[in-house]
């Protein structure tokens, strides 16, 4: 099983749609966790962080579960600009913090 | 100002060949990174280097050799290319592993072509 798993999409959704996305992580001890957004042929950059009480930036919205060991991010009203890839980002303690990055899942928000 | 920056952008060079990559930070940060993106757009670590000093080598050939000359600065030389080495090659820096809550921020990549 992968340390990271993303569902890869791609999502195509209109504008103005509410699209979510799930990340599961393999590692219970997992300590810290991110959305990073890569545009096509860009560099990934952060996006936000996640916090166990679930944290909201305008219209994205992120959320923990530890039970579960997911995370999920969520996006209202989409729009054209939010198309790229979102990839999940864990960190867990294995002696010195690791930094595992998901695959990425692909959006699509079209007219 | 740029704060991860890297050069080349791009880089098409034949198989055999020896190439390096540059990558300086201003951001002041102690750990540096390099990344290779195939073309299955999966992000995977090579390298980490904490204040010039070898942290993370995940398995990854040693054809390929960092070098860090100073903290700000990490650099990739990578020897006889073969085709499977194109990519794209991110370099990235943060606080490092002390820190359960490092963000990492990312050069602009550089795309390897290997002919």
């Amino acid at each position: 099983r992968k340390e990271v798993e993303q569902d890869p999409g791609p999502f195509n959704v209109p504008e103005g749609a509410t699209v979510a996305f799930n990340c599961t992580y393999s590692n219970s001890a997992s300590q810290s966790f991110f959305w990073y957004r890569q545009d096509c042929r860009k560099e990934p950059k952060l996006l936000m962080s996640v916090y166990s009480s679930g944290n909201e930036d305008g219209r994205f919205t992120a959320q923990l579960n530890r039970a579960s060991q997911y995370i999920s991010l969520l996006i209202r009203d989409s729009k054209l600009s939010d198309s790229a890839t979102y990839l999940c980002v864990v960190i867990y303690n294995t002696g010195g913090f690791k930094t595992i990055f998901g695959a990425g899942t692909r959006l699509f928000v079209k007219a | 100002d740029t704060a991860v920056s890297q050069t080349p952008k791009y880089l098409v060079t034949q198989m055999g060949n020896d190439k390096s990559i540059k990558c300086e930070q201003n951001l002041g940060h102690d750990t540096m990174y390099w990344y290779k993106q195939d073309s299955k757009k999966f992000l995977k670590i090579m390298f980490s280097y904490n204040n010039k000093e070898l942290i993370i080598n995940e398995t990854v050939p040693n054809r390929f050799s960092p070098k860090s000359p100073d903290k700000a600065h990490l650099n990739l030389h990578i020897n006889s290319l073969e085709l499977g080495d194109s990519a794209v090659y991110f370099c990235a820096s943060g606080y490092g592993q002390a820190y359960s809550t490092d963000t990492q921020y990312f050069g602009p990549g550089t795309r390897l072509t290997v002919l």
